[in-house]
């Protein structure tokens, strides 16, 4: 059983431009969480999605960020017109249900 | 405002010892913690998760207290090994229907030969 997937590893992007995230959940698993990690910090969360809904946004900036989980294919974390800010980790997971979340290796933004 | 925090950014210990990892958290509505692991340019790795309706939970070398009344966690792992050496960050969830987890900023355990 293949983990949660993510690519890709390394985005390097210049201001301005969009960087497009992806994450295939496990086998089974019908949550996903997107969380950002910045330099020295821990995990913080942006979105939860469910198949085709997002059940909570709480965490994700109101302007150029946007999360999808489609009923076929990966969920994608599109953020557009990127800064230098946006320079991080980002870690998707999955669960079936309930509280254990298992992570994908990560996505490391570089905006230049 | 940090609901959940981890104020040890390092410990050092020897091989076969005892690690004590400690977090505490401010929210009371918190219902599950969780314990993870990671290493450099990966993602965290499930460790171990209580809910607050028990104080102790155990999975090998791995033990996790939880004193609720103090808003306190430990997780303790016995006998500590080199390749436990790895950023460990304590975790809290609501609960309910959304399981969004809320970290602390990590703690960098170093298992020394």
């Amino acid at each position: 059983n293949a983990g949660v997937m993510q690519n890709p590893r390394h985005l390097v992007r210049r201001r301005g431009q969009e960087a497009r995230l992806r994450c295939s959940p496990m086998k089974g698993h019908s949550h996903v969480y997107w969380y950002r990690q910045l330099p020295e910090e821990g995990l913080k969360f942006m979105v939860y999605l469910q198949k085709e809904n997002i059940i909570d946004e709480s965490g994700m900036p109101k302007e150029r960020f946007s999360a999808e989980f489609p009923k076929e294919g990966p969920s994608i974390l599109r953020i557009q017109q990127v800064v230098r800010g946006d320079s991080a980790a980002y870690f998707c997971a999955s669960s079936p249900q309930g509280v254990e979340q298992y992570f994908g290796p990560g996505t490391r933004l570089t905006v230049t | 405002d940090q609901q959940v925090k981890q104020n040890s950014p390092s410990l050092s210990v020897q091989e076969g010892r005892i690690s004590i990892l400690n977090c505490d958290y401010t929210n009371s509505m918190f219902d599950y913690f969780l314990w993870y692991k990671k290493y450099p340019a990966e993602g965290p790795t499930f460790l171990i998760s209580i809910s607050s309706i028990k104080d102790k939970n155990e999975d090998g070398r791995f033990t996790v207290f939880l004193n609720k009344s103090a808003k306190h966690l430990s997780l303790h792992i016995v006998p500590s090994q080199p390749g436990d050496s790895a950023v460990y960050f304590c975790a809290a969830s609501l609960g309910g229907s959304n399981y969004k987890l809320t970290f602390g900023k990590g703690t960098l355990l170093t298992v020394n030969p």
